[in-house]
């Protein structure tokens, strides 16, 4: 079954760290750029951070660049994503999306994950 | 960046009838070498991750119904469902992949009137 399944989320304080994790299962992970999108409580949609199918290239928003780092590891299927120096406008859930075969990152996302709820809050 | 803009907020649409939304990004997003516009369209139901319905402003993915189409180019795009129905309340979210940071939409919530 093609899919991508979050952990890792919790409630943390700010200035401190969390990672989450996520798993995908049914397609072959290393062929593909991986993403990670949050939505705030009520809020729209935020991509986060992008890793492409090589690790030779990573991007990051610009709210989480020198925070935040993604990472993957392909014999484990897994992507990551390192979090420190959390701040309470880091609340939300997260994501992760599959973007496109053999991509460096430009991409659409057409598989995503049921989330993982982080909340930063004293 | 690339600002993306939705409009409208939301609209509320007889079953049957057509909803259209509309989204313009801030620059072009129509890649000349390949002639192709970095510009998707996805709907999300409460509780539920987005879903792609539309990638390269036109193509619908595998699996998504025929009422639903996408149409423009350049800065200008529209997601039309020609025929609503009940299932297809939700939130659709343009999003464009041309440049980082990738950016949405801020949605457009589609209702039954």
């Amino acid at each position: 079954q093609v899919q991508l399944v979050e952990s890792g989320g919790g409630v943390v304080q700010p200035g401190r760290s969390l990672r989450l994790s996520c798993v995908a299962s049914g397609f072959t992970f290393s062929s593909y750029a991986m993403h990670w999108v949050r939505q705030a409580p009520g809020k729209g949609l935020e991509w986060v951070a992008v890793i492409s199918f090589d690790e030779k290239n990573k991007y990051y928003a610009d709210s989480v660049k020198g925070r935040f780092t993604v990472s993957r590891d392909g014999p484990k299927n897994t992507l990551y994503l390192q979090m420190d120096s959390l701040r309470t406008e880091d609340t939300a859930v997260y994501y992760c999306a599959r973007g496109r075969r053999d991509s460096t990152g430009y991409d659409h996302f057409d598989l995503w994950g049921q989330g993982t709820l982080v909340t930063v809050s004293s | 960046d690339i600002v993306m803009t939705q409009s409208p907020d939301s609209l509320a649409v007889s079953l049957g009838e057509r909803a259209t939304v509309n989204c313009k990004s801030g620059q072009s997003v129509l890649y000349s070498s390949n002639n192709k516009n970095y510009l998707a369209w996805y709907q999300q139901k409460p509780g539920q991750p987005p879903k792609l319905l539309i990638y390269w402003a036109s193509t619908r993915e595998s699996g998504v119904p025929d009422r639903f189409s996408g149409s423009g180019s350049g800065t200008d795009f529209t997601l039309t469902i020609s025929s609503l129905q009940a299932e297809d309340v939700a939130v659709y979210y343009c999003q464009q992949y041309y440049s980082f940071p990738l950016t949405f939409g801020g949605g457009t919530k589609v209702e039954i009137k």
